[in-house]
């Protein structure tokens, strides 16, 4: 079954300390994984995509196959990565708009 | 572009009381989705449409019926509202790039309200 995993309801740092959001998935066939973010009183976002493999506003995500994860990093979090992150999975081969969602990841970055 | 545009913005219903929530979009989307957001759930599939006249369910689809009779419009019907349902719902809307990677885009959400 597809499966996305966000083991961490909350992450909690310092401003200026790395930052590492964990997600996990499952799935058999060859996924695309995405980041959404969610700022206070914004609609959900796209923040960035494993295909393009970018780097925005500091973040990035490499797709680990062997170890089926698509940790989200930035080297030095600042106050206004403050939001709820979620981690989905789309199927490469669908043409459907459907997506997988974990249970998402509010980070909180403290001055 | 308005992009993705949800009504209302809030709600309260009575159990058993039935209601349409809207959602329209103004980019020629072919796909459009239906999600809840429920803490520590994240977000939950209800149905989602391929293009106007074909929709198809979700993870999540007991309760709620979908139609799309056109491009722009998806709208949400909760037949008999029950409190389990007390929820934020999402609306949105993807293209399908050359590249195969669906990007949706989100409207601003609608909270509802069952008592």
């Amino acid at each position: 079954a597809q499966r996305v995993t966000q083991p961490e309801k909350l992450l909690s740092v310092f401003k200026g300390a790395p930052v590492e959001l964990k997600c996990n998935y499952s799935y058999s066939g060859s996924p695309e994984l995405f980041w959404y973010v969610q700022y206070s009183r914004q609609r959900l976002q796209l923040l960035l995509r494993h295909i393009s493999r970018e780097s925005i506003k500091g973040f990035t995500a490499d797709l680990n196959k062997g170890e089926t994860s698509f940790h989200l990093k930035k080297p030095f979090a600042q106050e206004e990565d403050s939001a709820m992150y979620y981690c989905a999975l789309s199927s490469h081969s669908s043409n459907t708009g459907k997506l997988i969602f974990g249970q998402g990841t509010t980070l909180q970055v403290k001055p | 572009n308005a992009g993705v545009t949800q009504t209302p913005k809030f709600q309260v219903l009575k159990t058993g009381q039935s209601m349409t929530l809207q959602c329209a979009q103004d980019m020629n989307h072919e796909y459009m989705s239906w999600y809840r957001q429920d803490p520590g759930m994240g977000l939950r599939l209800i149905h989602y449409s391929v293009g106007a006249g074909i929709t198809d369910q979700g993870e999540v689809p007991n309760g709620y019926n979908v139609s799309r009779s056109t491009t722009e419009d998806f709208p949400l019907r909760l037949l008999s509202a029950a409190p389990s349902q007390t929820s934020v719902y999402f609306c949105a809307s993807s293209y399908f790039g050359r590249d195969r990677v669906n990007e949706q885009f989100f409207g601003p959400g609608t909270r509802l309200t069952v008592l």
